[in-house]
């Protein structure tokens, strides 16, 4: 089954504890994404790669890490988790950029409470 | 800049009753896409639909319904005899030209009432 699968699911960490939530896609898909969701802001882009060992920044990239290092694996790194991280965080991935039009799926969702 | 608007952020209907969600957007560019997506309670993100900005077709899929109007930059859902299963958060995302990334509105919660 062509997924996106994310872990953990659900995570309550402590201030300043690293962490890493995985991503890893089963489609040979070329694109990745890291999002955030908050109420009333709807989800915003984090990081993305367009292949093995090329990433940028999103919108919101501050506090956070990626590596592509594989083509399937994505994952998000928080080094120094502060309140203002609490979200639930999407990882997402597409045969190509989504400015050619190709569909983004999306993993079922990470939800992270940082105390 | 690129932005979506979902003016709409809960709606409420009984059961079977038709509902529009509305989308508008905003960008310069004449090449883009449109995207529809809905977030059950259980929080995945399921994708709808994909528009491309050359193709103003309504498309039809079941009771699901999607009408492209580039005069007014509007791209809206409807649900036509709304079931309990409907009842969902959904969001319009829109992607652009040069532009990695889906600039997603805010969301409309619909609450379909048994």
């Amino acid at each position: 089954e062509a997924q996106v699968t994310q872990n953990p699911r659900y995570l309550i960490t402590v201030t300043g504890k690293k962490l890493t939530v995985t991503c890893s896609q089963n489609m040979n898909h070329e694109y990745m994404s890291w999002y955030r969701q908050d109420p009333g802001l709807g989800l915003r882009q984090i990081y993305y790669s367009m292949n093995v060992e090329v990433t940028d920044k999103g919108d919101v990239p501050e506090g956070y890490k990626v590596s592509r290092k594989e083509k399937r694996n994505f994952p998000l790194i928080l080094e120094s988790p502060s309140p203002n991280q609490t979200s639930l965080y999407f990882c997402a991935s597409s045969l190509g950029s989504p400015d050619s039009g190709n569909t983004i799926y999306f993993g079922e969702g990470s939800w992270l409470t940082v105390v | 800049a690129q932005k979506v608007t979902q003016a709409q952020t809960e709606i409420s209907v009984v059961e079977k009753e038709d509902v529009t969600l509305d989308c508008v957007y905003e960008t310069r560019d004449t090449t883009y896409y449109l995207f529809w997506y809905k977030q059950p309670p259980s929080g995945e993100l399921v994708f709808l639909i994909r528009r491309n900005s050359f193709d103003e077709q309504n498309e039809i899929s079941g009771r699901y319904s999607w009408n492209f109007q580039k005069s007014t930059s509007s791209f809206n859902f409807t649900i036509t005899a709304s079931q309990v299963v409907d009842s969902a958060v959904y969001f319009c995302a829109l992607s652009v030209v040069g532009n990695e990334k889906l600039t997603f509105g805010t969301g409309t919660r619909l609450t379909i009432i048994p």
